[in-house]
């Protein structure tokens, strides 16, 4: 069956640009999580949506990053005035329910460069 | 502040012996535990994971040990083979009723030679 998918794989992008990357979760799952890797990290958490609402925004870095979930499947992580900083890998990850303690499916990321 | 440690960056076994993985946590709150395993360019890949109401939980070549006096964790695979080279997350979550965001150490290379 079809996994976690993320568009772009690679996006480069100039500083002060906007971006969006997008997540499709596996079909049913109800909770998306948005998680940052950086180089020589382990994932860090950013965000986590329970079908449309963000349940948890608390480990988005600052204003400059938003996520929406507008219909409960798809995701869009958007982010205003890269920074040099920003650059990472971005994981989106679904899961069948929030309030289950069982694993989260990971996407092959997008790799984010800031010039 | 680095909530869940893998103090080894890199671990070199022989195909056939075990490989054990460490981990170390900090937050008491910290209820399940689980494994990823990481090839280059793809995303984690759930491995095993176990409970605090657990000690040991086992999945054909692997097994997991938590200690939580120790607040530590171990992976054992065993035996190792040359397809298991990755690197390898060890990550937690609290129980806090709805979410259940990971929190993920910064992993540990698994190289099985031949």
């Amino acid at each position: 069956g079809a996994g976690v998918s993320q568009t772009p794989s690679n996006k480069v992008t100039e500083k002060g640009k906007y971006v969006e990357l997008r997540c499709d979760p596996i079909s049913g799952h109800t909770a998306l999580y948005w998680y940052r890797q950086s180089l020589g990290q382990g994932p860090e958490f950013l965000i986590y949506f329970q079908g449309t609402g963000a349940a948890d925004d608390s480990g988005l870095p600052n204003d400059r990053f938003f996520a929406v979930r507008p219909e409960g499947s798809v995701s869009t992580l958007k982010i205003q005035r890269t920074e040099r900083g920003d650059s990472a890998v971005y994981l989106c990850a679904s899961s069948p329910s929030a309030g289950g303690r069982g694993e989260q499916y990971f996407g092959p990321g997008t790799r984010l460069t800031v010039t | 502040d680095q909530q869940v440690k893998q103090n080894s960056p890199s671990l070199s076994v022989q195909e056939g012996r075990i490989s054990i993985l460490n981990c170390d946590y900090t937050n008491s709150m910290f209820d399940y535990f689980l494994w990823y395993k990481k090839y280059p360019a793809e995303g984690p890949t759930f491995l095993i994971s176990i409970s605090s109401i657990k000690d040991k939980n086992e999945d054909g070549r692997f097994t997991v040990f938590l200690n939580k006096s120790a607040k530590h964790l171990s992976l054992h695979i065993v035996p190792s083979q040359p397809g298991d080279s990755a690197v390898y997350f060890c990550a937690a979550s609290a129980n806090t009723g709805t979410a259940s965001k990971l929190t993920f150490g910064t992993g540990t290379r698994l190289q099985v030679t031949l």
